[in-house]
């Protein structure tokens, strides 16, 4: 079964400073693995997504994820966060062997970046 | 990108009644779409998996009486909660994947916000 661990309900932190959500998975084979953001009231977007090749993924908005798959962690980041940065976070993963199935997400990781 | 619309983005309705949400993949066909539940301060839920043409395949604990999916179209997949009670509210995403990216991401509605008097 696949599954994903936010630890964190809640991270704060001050704008120009470094962000990191973090986001550890579970699947029996390898995975695919994706970082959305929500906004109030809305739907999710795409933030990017690991699916083979180098570690480290840049995405959209300027944040980037690192695949550790010793430490089955997929940690995002971003090098200097902006108050338009302050959303819920969710890491989600696939299982690459389950062919055509839904995503399993985290319970998700409100940002508060502060002025 | 791809393009998914739901429709619509917030209903409130008398307890005991039936709501339709809609969800349209707008520039691409969607055999199978997602629909997902979310609680306040919880995360998605996967309810069913909307497969066109056939019945849907609900997770376990959703009841298929109560929340009725229909993907009649590779378009259009539509969930209608029958009987709304006020524990039904809550926010509803639905979800498909592009053809040429079986194995990516989702693409999600902008959710529908139900809040049931």
């Amino acid at each position: 079964a696949q599954s994903v661990a936010q630890p964190e309900d809640q991270v704060n932190v001050a704008e120009g400073n470094p962000l990191t959500v973090k986001c550890t998975y579970s699947v029996s084979g390898n995975p695919y693995l994706f970082w959305y953001v929500q906004y109030p009231n809305r739907g999710l977007q795409f933030l990017l997504k690991y699916i083979t090749g180098d570690n480290l993924v840049k995405g959209s908005y300027g944040f980037e994820a690192e695949f550790n798959k010793s430490q089955t962690s997929f940690h995002l980041k971003k090098p200097s966060a902006l108050v338009s940065d302050s959303a819920l976070y969710f890491c989600a993963v696939r299982d690459i062997g389950s062919g055509n199935t839904p995503l399993v997400f985290g319970k998700g990781t409100r940002l508060s970046v502060i002025a | 990108g791809a393009v998914v619309s739901q429709h619509p983005s917030r209903v409130i309705c008398k307890s005991g009644t039936s709501v339709k949400i809609e969800c349209r993949s707008l520039d691409f066909q969607a055999t199978t779409m997602f629909w997902y539940r979310q609680f306040p301060k919880k995360s998605l839920m996967l309810m069913a998996t909307s497969n066109e043409g056939s019945k849907a395949t609900y997770e376990q604990g959703v009841e298929k009486d109560k929340f009725l999916i229909n993907h009649a179209s590779l378009t259009l997949s539509t969930l209608t909660v029958t009987s709304a009670h006020p524990e039904d509210s809550s926010f509803y995403i639905c979800s498909a994947r592009a053809p040429d990216r079986e194995r990516g991401e989702l693409f999600f509605g902008s959710g529908t916000q139900l809040s049931v008097l």
